[in-house]
């Protein structure tokens, strides 16, 4: 069974701090990562995708993934209220389907 | 920004009842996807579909299950015979040609099954 776990959290940062998520996968095979975010009762909405070891930022986010240890993490960096959601990690399986972690609920405090 | 759309928003059924979720990918996009989240789960894949036929469904997707792409714009989910436990948030996504890019996500249905 392809797994994927993230820390259900909540994780509570204050404003302005660096939030740091984190996600494993457990098929070694997977090569494509997603983080979406999810405020109650919504749909998730996509965040950043990555393909390749190493780093990728967009505005304040950063993913970075490593495939040997099969870690994926994003950074939030000057965090603010508006980001306290809950965080999707995803991980395409073989077929294209997207495999979820349960999600790490974020929470920002002014 | 192109945009995946679901209708409706909230649909209340009786068990037993047959259920049609409905949805418009974005337009340019041939991969078409159906998930689903109970209230505090994680969100589970039940089907894919490409070229006008199912790609892969999961257990989830069981003979009460059907999918139907009836015209160039809409995807739909049928649910024969509804049950309690079918009440959950239904997303639809696409993604474009490329089966391992972002998948986009409508807004869902909320399904309550009474």
């Amino acid at each position: 069974q392809k797994e994927v776990e993230q820390n259900s959290g909540p994780l509570s940062v204050p404003e302005g701090a660096i939030a740091s998520l984190n996600c494993t996968y457990s098929d070694r095979g997977s090569q494509s990562f997603f983080w979406y975010r999810q405020y109650s009762g919504k749909s998730p909405e996509l965040i950043m995708f990555i393909y390749s070891n190493g780093d990728k930022e967009d505005g304040r986010f950063t993913a970075q993934l490593n495939k040997a240890s099969q870690y994926v993490s994003l950074l939030i960096r000057d965090s603010q209220p508006s980001d306290s959601a809950t965080y999707l990690c995803a991980v395409i399986s073989g077929g294209g389907k997207l495999i979820f972690g349960q999600g790490t609920e974020l929470s920002v405090k002014p | 920004e192109p945009e995946v759309t679901q209708t409706p928003s909230h649909q209340v059924t009786q068990m037993g009842q047959e259920v049609i979720l409905r949805c418009v990918p974005i337009s340019n996009h041939l991969y078409f996807y159906w998930y689903r989240q109970i209230l505090g789960q994680k969100v589970e894949f039940l089907v894919s579909f490409y070229n006008n036929e199912i790609s892969e469904k999961s257990e989830i997707f069981d003979d009460q299950f059907s999918v139907e792409r009836p015209d160039g714009s809409n995807f739909t989910l049928k649910i024969r015979s509804t049950k309690l436990e079918d009440s959950a948030m239904y997303f639809c996504a696409s993604s474009d040609s490329r089966r391992n890019q972002p998948q986009h996500f409508g807004d869902g249905t909320r399904l309550s099954i009474l």
